[in-house]
């Protein structure tokens, strides 16, 4: 079993649909999450960082966390053809400074 | 500014060349990593170092070599390689206590022929 589960896409939706992107997560020393977001040929871009329970808002993204269930979300609002781009979820314990585990990542298309 | 600057983005290289990667950073960070990522796969870390000194191989081929010049510098020499060994090689730095915020450069992207 990997430490990491991210649900696999592609996921194809309108512009402006509320997308929900998870990852589920075996390994309780996990303590701080990222999403990061890739375009083709591109390093991933932090998006999203957080290390406790309950929810983060920056503007349209929204990352939640859920500890005791082990499951993680970002949500994307009034999604835009610019966020079409693979979405990664990333772990890290508290030692190893930030040794990332990543999930395989979802292919997002946003279509105008 | 939270750039991480690798150079080149391209390289395509012959099974018995010699080059190497470069990645930089100047957010004062002292933990920089090596990652590899193959096509529509996540990123596989490679290499860490912590305050300029390795602290974890992830069992990587003695064909890759990473150096850690100074706090701000990362190379990554490359000799020998195989075909399977194309990808795109990630550069990422960090604070080194556990489970800061890391940030990515664009990669180099890796040919091997």
């Amino acid at each position: 079993q990997k430490e990491v589960e991210q649900d696999p896409g592609p996921l194809s939706v309108p512009e402006g649909a509320i997308v929900s992107l998870n990852c589920t997560y075996s390994n309780s020393a996990f303590q701080y999450f990222m999403w990061y977001r890739q375009y083709s040929r591109k390093g991933p871009e932090l998006l999203m960082y957080t290390y406790s329970s309950g929810n983060k808002e920056d503007g349209r993204f929204t990352a939640q966390v859920d500890k005791s269930s082990k499951y993680i979300s970002l949500f994307i609002r009034d999604s835009q053809p610019s966020d079409s781009a693979t979405y990664l979820c990333a772990m890290a314990r508290t030692v190893g400074g930030s040794r990332l585990t990543f999930g395989e990542g979802t292919q997002l298309t946003v279509n105008p | 500014d939270t750039e991480v600057t690798q150079t080149p983005k391209h390289l395509v290289m012959g099974m018995t060349n010699k080059k190497s990667l470069k990645c930089e950073q100047h957010m004062g960070h002292r933990a920089m990593y090596w990652y590899k990522q193959k096509a529509k796969k996540p990123p596989e870390l490679m290499f860490v170092y912590s305050y300029e000194k390795l602290s974890i191989n992830e069992s990587v081929p003695s064909r890759f070599s990473p150096e850690c010049p100074n706090s701000s510098l990362l190379n990554l020499h490359l000799h020998a390689l195989q075909p399977e060994d194309s990808a795109l090689y990630l550069c990422a730095s960090s604070q080194p206590t556990g489970g800061t915020e890391a940030f990515f450069g664009q990669g180099t992207r890796l040919t091997v022929v």
